[in-house]
């Protein structure tokens, strides 16, 4: 089973920052926090992923709390192809178990 | 980056048939895969653990008689779904690591999408 819970869906005005929320709140210490999206039709698209620190790269950045039971997705400027279900995922293992995610709609 | 492909795309067959997908690593050997499977407006299901040179793994509630695995090299794995049933047209996706699992990002094929007639 997943680990983690999501809002079913989201929406965010082209342009402005979309940030996806995720409660991860039975995480154990060595287990990292994924995120990944699906545009439909498609295969999974890996976006970020960190453990304790903040990460940031070319697509987005990832802030979890300090005690780790949740974390958020921020993307500083959403666009229509961002668009898609963005998965969180909490895991040690090389197994990707995935969760229903939230479906985030950018509309113009 | 590193590139999963899977062949083919989509596919019709007949109820009854057997439909085989590949799962290509292109640029990076992959000692393991995973397939999942993934039915519409539903999330992705790990079906397997697809093992170089060994039997795959399969997940609880998987027939692995239905669902031939065969991880015969480094860059190749191949689903075989066997006796299909329209209950079996689903999208069908791999995946794989460039390097241990542990700290870093799983690679996705496209999809295979599946439907029986």
């Amino acid at each position: 089973d997943a680990k983690t819970t999501q809002p079913p869906s989201m929406d965010c005005a082209e342009g402005r920052a979309a940030n996806l929320p995720c409660n991860h709140s039975t995480i154990s210490g060595n287990e990292y926090v994924y995120w990944y999206r699906q545009i439909h039709s498609q295969g999974p698209q890996y976006i970020i992923h960190g453990l304790k620190n903040n990460e940031t790269n070319e697509m987005a950045s990832l802030i979890i709390t300090e005690d780790r039971k949740s974390s958020t997705l921020i993307l500083p400027h959403a666009t229509l192809r961002d668009t898609a279900v963005y998965y969180c995922i909490v895991d040690n293992t090389d197994k990707l178990i995935f969760g229903t995610g939230t479906r985030l709609q950018v509309f113009p | 980056g590193a590139v999963v492909s899977q062949h083919p795309s989509r596919v019709i067959c007949k109820s009854g048939t057997s439909v085989k997908i590949e799962c290509r690593s292109l640029d990076f050997q992959a000692t393991t895969m995973f397939w999942y499977r993934q039915f519409p407006k539903q999330s992705l299901m790990l079906m397997a653990t697809s093992n170089e040179g060994s039997k795959a793994t399969y997940e609880q509630g998987v027939e692995k008689d239905k669902f031939l695995i065969n991880h015969a090299s480094l860059t190749l794995s191949t689903l075989t779904v066997t006796s299909a049933h329209p209950e079996d047209s689903s999208f069908y996706i791999c995946s794989a690591y460039t390097g241990t699992a542990m700290n870093t990002e799983a690679f996705f094929g496209q999809g295979t999408r599946l439907t029986v007639v």
